[in-house]
Order: C-alpha cells, then sequence, then structure tokens
C-alpha cells in the first residue's frame, strides 16, 4: 500500500540508451512531480502535471520527456543517456498544486541511476 | 521568484542534546514553508509545514520549527536528538497563496551526524 512508488529502484546502464523511470500514486492527488537530486543531494524540480497537463516545465534537455496517460500516473522516458545524467530522481505527488493550496508533498524512494 | 539557503551543510550533534538547524528565505510576500527529513536511501517526508497563523509549528517525531518574518527565517529544532534523527534536513519555500501555477524550491539541505 505504498503511497508514491516508483520502477525500477536501481537502473544502470551504458551511455546512449534510452531508459524509462515509472511512477505512480495512490493517493488520489491531482498534481505529480518529477525531481532530480544530484551527488550533492540538490533537488531540483524538472516536470509537474496536473491531472495529466503539464504546468511546469523546467529548463531540462528534450532528451526528457514526461507522459502521463492519467493522473495517478507519471512516467519519465530518457533518451540518449549521458554521463551527467547519473542521479536520484524522484517521483511526488500532492492534492494540488504545492503554489496553489496548501498541500506538501509526497515522494517516492527514489530511482538512482547510473550511466557507465 | 523564490529562494531559500540553509546555512549548514553538515551538523554533528550528540544524543539527546538539543538542534536546530537554519532556514532563510527570500520571497516578496508570505511564503509556504516546509521542512522535509531525507533517511538513507529513503525518499523525503514531510516533518512540518507553515502557511498562516501561529508562527511556533509543531511536526511529527518531536520537531517544531518558528517562522520569523523579520529574520526571513523559518529554523527547525528538537530539544533532544535520538540516533534516529541522523539524516539530511531540507527546508522548502513555496510561492504562498497565489492565482498562479508555482512550485517548491528546495534548499541545498543539512547533513544532520549523531553521535554517542
Amino acid at each position: 500500500d505504498t503511497a508514491v512508488s516508483q520502477t525500477p529502484k536501481y537502473l544502470v546502464t551504458q551511455m546512449g540508451n534510452d531508459k524509462s523511470i515509472k511512477c505512480e500514486q495512490n493517493l488520489g492527488h491531482d498534481t505529480m512531480y518529477w525531481y532530480k537530486q544530484d551527488s550533492k543531494k540538490f533537488l531540483k524540480i524538472m516536470f509537474s502535471y496536473n491531472n495529466k497537463e503539464l504546468i511546469i516545465n523546467e529548463t531540462v534537455p528534450n532528451r526528457f520527456s514526461p507522459k502521463s496517460p492519467d493522473k495517478a500516473h507519471l512516467n519519465l522516458h530518457i533518451n540518449s543517456l549521458e554521463l551527467g545524467d547519473s542521479a536520484v530522481y524522484f517521483c511526488a505527488s500532492s492534492q494540488g498544486p504545492s503554489g496553489k493550496g496548501n498541500q506538501p508533498q509526497h515522494f517516492g524512494d527514489g530511482t538512482r541511476l547510473s550511466i557507465l | 521568484a523564490q529562494s531559500v539557503t540553509q546555512p549548514d551543510i553538515h551538523i554533528t550533534v550528540s544524543e539527546g542534546a538539543s538542534l536546530e538547524l537554519r532556514c532563510n528565505y527570500s520571497y516578496g510576500a508570505t511564503p509556504y514553508l516546509f521542512w522535509y527529513v531525507q533517511s538513507p536511501g529513503q525518499g523525503l517526508q514531510l516533518l512540518l509545514k507553515y502557511f498562516s497563523g501561529d508562527t511556533l509549528v509543531q511536526g511529527i517525531k518531536g520537531f517544531e520549527a518558528e517562522f520569523k518574518r523579520s529574520q526571513s527565517s523559518f529554523n527547525l529544532r528538537k530539544p533532544s536528538v535520538h540516533w534516529s534523527d541522523a539524516a539530511e534536513y531540507f527546508c522548502a519555500v513555496g510561492p504562498g497563496a497565489t492565482d498562479s501555477w508555482g512550485k517548491l524550491q528546495f534548499g541545498a539541505g543539512t547533513q544532520v551526524v549523531v553521535t554517542p
């Protein structure tokens, strides 16, 4: 009964490959997010979807493409992986966008992506 | 846009001693403020939040935080730390009540080490 679940937990792959990370939340939340946490633990938002609509799209290479088939799922596809993509990617969800309501975010346990 | 600073990258504290983690924010209006904790290999867990009202906020695990508008601060405190409090702590600031889509800005984090 995990609230926000991400798969896989670990992902080791070679440069140039294409990979996807999946995220599902069973909290009934409207808004989902993808964050990147670098090796210094700095957490930066990448994307946010509200009811399947993209509302935040930070300065992220277009090799990264989010997809939200429904409001309970937000997947992240990465093309042509580069060494600098190595990081921990966190999915999160909230009842509404954090800036439009008093809604804290619930985080998954992260996907540790390592590029060889 | 809002920003947040956590001046202390690393804090070591003895078990049973008190703990205070500093957080300073920059924002033109009253922001939404959050403290999250990240245990090793885990996602972020919300400790407490401030939106309005009483400036002293109680959270989970015995933590509290105080919003001081004059100092643009939202420091986190715990009177007596336990070994299980060893973790990374993140302060986050949201844009407050607004009609536009907002996002959370996270601080760089403070790593807390608890010694016997």
